[in-house]
C-alpha cells in the first residue's frame, strides 16, 4: 500500500538554529500538507501546497516558515530560526484532489525538539 | 468558520465495556466531510472513517460504529466491547473537499481501557 514518508523521525535542535523536515508523499497524488501537533495537543494545520505553489496556510505560518518541492519527490518544510515553542510532532500528508476520496494519507510524523 | 469540539478530554473504561465517543462540528457549508482517527502511543495518525454530508447511514466495522446526525451536527464514534489495544488518544476531523480538503481537529479524547 501506499504511504507518505517522513524524515528524520526524530530531531532535537538548539534554539536558533534552521530545521528542514522532509517528507516524501503518494507518487500521484497532488495535494501536500503539513500539520502540526504539540504534546499533548491537537493537530492543527499548518500549509497546504498545491501546483508548486502555498494554496492555504494557517497563522502559525510566519515567515519563519517555509514549504518546497525541490523536485518531484520530496516536499519540505524548513524553519528558519527555530523556537521552543516550535517543539512539536510535525505530520505530513498527501491528497490525491478531486475526483479521488477525501482521505488524507498521514506520514508517521517527525518529532522536532526544540532546547 | 469550521469548528470541531470533542468534549470528552478523557474516558477510562475497563475491557469488554462499550465506549462512545462525542463529536460536534460546526460548519456553513453544505459540502465536507467528516473523519476519525486514531493516534495510538507511538504518535502516529491512523486513519479510521470519512463519511461526506450526504451520507447519513450509520456505518458499522467490526467492533467500531458510527453515527451521522445532521439534524445534531454529531458525527459519534462507538466502539463495542473494547480492548486494551484500543487505548489511544481519537481525534474527529473535518474537511471542505472543494477548498484543499485541509483537515480541521478537534482535540482529541483519550480514552483508557483497563484489563
Amino acid at each position: 500500500e501506499p504511504e507518505v514518508t517522513q524524515t528524520p523521525s526524530h530531531q532535537v535542535t538548539q534554539m536558533g538554529q534552521e530545521v528542514i523536515l522532509r517528507c516524501v508523499p503518494i507518487s500521484n497524488h497532488l495535494y501536500f500538507y503539513w500539520y502540526r501537533q504539540i504534546l499533548g495537543q491537537k493537530v492543527e494545520f499548518l500549509v497546504s501546497f498545491y501546483n508548486n505553489e502555498i494554496s492555504e496556510k494557517s497563522e502559525i505560518f510566519d515567515d519563519q516558515f517555509s514549504v518546497e518541492r525541490p523536485d518531484g519527490s520530496n516536499f519540505t518544510l524548513k524553519i528558519r530560526s527555530t523556537k521552543l515553542e516550535d517543539s512539536a510532532m510535525y505530520f505530513c500528508a498527501s491528497w490525491g484532489g478531486q475526483g479521488n476520496t477525501g482521505e488524507l494519507f498521514f506520514g508517521e510524523g517527525s518529532r522536532l525538539t526544540v532546547l | 468558520a469550521q469548528k470541531v469540539t470533542q468534549a470528552q478530554t478523557e474516558i477510562s473504561v475497563v475491557e469488554k465495556e462499550d465506549v462512545t465517543l462525542d463529536c460536534v462540528y460546526e460548519t456553513r457549508d453544505t459540502t465536507y466531510y467528516l473523519f476519525w482517527y486514531k493516534q495510538p502511543p507511538s504518535g502516529e495518525l491512523v486513519f479510521l472513517i470519512r463519511r461526506n454530508s450526504f451520507d447519513e447511514q450509520n456505518e458499522i466495522s467490526g467492533r467500531y460504529s458510527w453515527n451521522f446526525q445532521k439534524s445534531t451536527s454529531s458525527f459519534n464514534f462507538t466502539i463495542t466491547a473494547s480492548q486494551v489495544v484500543d487505548s489511544a488518544v481519537y481525534f474527529c476531523a473535518l474537511s471542505f473537499y472543494n477548498a484543499g480538503n485541509m483537515l480541521t481537529f478537534g482535540g482529541g479524547t483519550r480514552l483508557m481501557v483497563k484489563p
